[in-house]
């Protein structure tokens, strides 16, 4: 079955700064890579997320890259705030069938200092 | 309006007894999930269904028993529960892939 990497499990960086957090893949079958932002206790909520076609995608501040061949994709967060401290979730699924779960890396505690 | 709820937000019980988490959806998606997210965070798939029938069931103990009465609704229910069963239990809808989390319910086993 598919199996996610994520690293690193932490990352403090000062505001302002840019934060990378990187996700790899086993399963070459999977096509829908979504990213989580989970505040503590709360529930987790989509912040971007790209298919197989595509290799990268933004939205305002965060940007998504994804290498199919490598079978790796990245978050990338410029100008990052103290709101943006949080723990990201990367996850990879196969779009194709119904009930097809999300696969989740083991989640990234991102630390934003002012 | 909340999109998907849950019920209870917190349990807490005892060892041995069985209790049940209710899951609801008003955005009218055919697919729901049972996710568990443990003390380190990760979050891993218990159950999926698609318009009330189970299509996924990952290595989960039998004591664990999902029910979807209609499309809307997907309860868990958990039959003499352990320490181990606690965790936060999220339930999720779905439509094109697109996977919305309800608030969660933390289930502490005493």
């Amino acid at each position: 079955g598919e199996n996610v990497e994520q690293h690193p499990s932490t990352l403090s960086v000062q505001e302002g700064d840019s934060a990378v957090i990187k996700c790899t893949y086993s399963d070459s079958a999977s096509n829908y890579f979504p990213w989580y932002k989970q505040e503590l206790g709360k529930r987790p909520q989509l912040i971007i997320d790209i298919r197989s076609n595509v290799g990268e995608k933004k939205d305002q501040r965060i940007a998504v890259t994804l290498n199919k061949t490598a079978k790796h994709f990245s978050l990338h967060i410029t100008e990052t705030q103290p709101e943006d401290s949080a723990v990201y979730f990367c996850a990879a699924s196969m779009s194709d069938q119904a009930g097809t779960a999300l696969i989740f890396g083991k989640g990234t505690t991102l630390s934003v200092s002012s | 309006d909340t999109a998907v709820s849950q019920t209870p937000k917190y349990l807490v019980t005892q060892m041995g007894n069985d209790k049940s988490i209710k899951c609801e959806q008003n955005l009218g998606h055919d697919t729901m999930y049972w996710y568990k997210q443990d003390s380190k965070k990760f979050l891993k798939i218990m159950f999926s269904y698609n318009n009330k029938e189970l299509i996924i069931n990952e290595t989960v103990p039998n004591r664990f028993s999902p029910k979807s009465p209609d499309k809307a609704h997907l309860n868990l229910h958990i039959n003499s529960l352990e320490l181990g069963d606690s965790a936060v239990y999220f339930c999720a809808s779905e439509v094109y892939n697109e996977q919305f989390f309800g608030p969660g319910t933390r289930l502490t086993v005493l």
